[in-house]
């Protein structure tokens, strides 16, 4: 079946847009994960939603950005007034539930200019 | 809480020599802890996982790692490296009494020479 995956693949904003990041998790998956992956680094948690429920936000970085899962299966990350310091890979990830075994998509790149 | 640290930032082996990439970890509930591996353009794919059942655990493509408490190390090993397994690797651990929000290592790039 179809795996996690995230639109769009790369997308390039001024200082000061905002920006809208989608997630498709594989379809049953109630635990959706994101998390920022800067160049050189691991990823780092954002937030975690159990269907549409969110959790965890505790690894947000600003009150501007924001994170949604309105219907329990597709989640968008926004994120506000960009700065440069936003640009990093931000990466989706689904799993049957918390603690198991998570299936990540392929990351969007984020490049703030 | 939980830690995880990644040894090296890049490991350089020849092409059928054995590899060995180094993870430490620290937590304070029993760890469930997970190798990821990420190609270049692509997402991170699970190697294999350990969550307290056998200590020696094999995952896919020829890797295994063992489990060891009293080291707190979860060391990702293969017999004989290939090309294709140029990649950057993770290790990752999450608590059972926690959260369970993942913690990542910084990864370790393995470089494979012909």
């Amino acid at each position: 079946g179809a795996g996690v995956s995230q639109s769009p693949r790369y997308k390039v904003a001024k200082r000061g847009q905002d920006v809208a990041l989608r997630c498709d998790p594989i379809s049953g998956h109630v635990s959706l994960f994101w998390y920022q992956q800067a160049l050189g680094q691991g990823p780092e948690f954002l937030t975690y939603f159990q269907n549409e429920a969110q959790l965890d936000k505790s690894g947000l970085p600003s009150d501007r950005f924001f994170a949604e899962r309105p219907e329990g299966s597709v989640s968008t990350l926004k994120i506000q007034r960009t700065q440069q310091e936003d640009s990093a890979v931000y990466l989706c990830a689904s799993s049957q539930g918390i603690g198991n075994e998570q299936y990540f998509g392929p990351g969007t790149r984020l490049t703030v200019t | 809480a939980q830690s995880v640290t990644q040894l090296d930032s890049h490991v350089s082996v020849s092409e059928g020599t054995p590899v060995l990439l180094r993870c430490n970890y620290s937590s304070s509930y029993s760890p469930s802890l997970f190798w990821y591996v990420q190609h270049p353009n692509k997402g991170l794919q699970l190697l294999l996982k350990y969550t307290s059942a056998a200590t020696l655990v094999k995952g896919i493509n020829g890797f295994e790692a063992e489990f060891k408490k009293s080291e707190t190390s979860f060391h990702l090993t293969k017999p004989s490296a290939h090309m294709s397994d140029a990649a950057e690797y993770f290790c990752v651990v999450t608590t059972s009494g926690g959260s369970y929000i993942p913690t990542f290592g910084r990864g370790t790039s393995l470089i494979v020479h012909p």
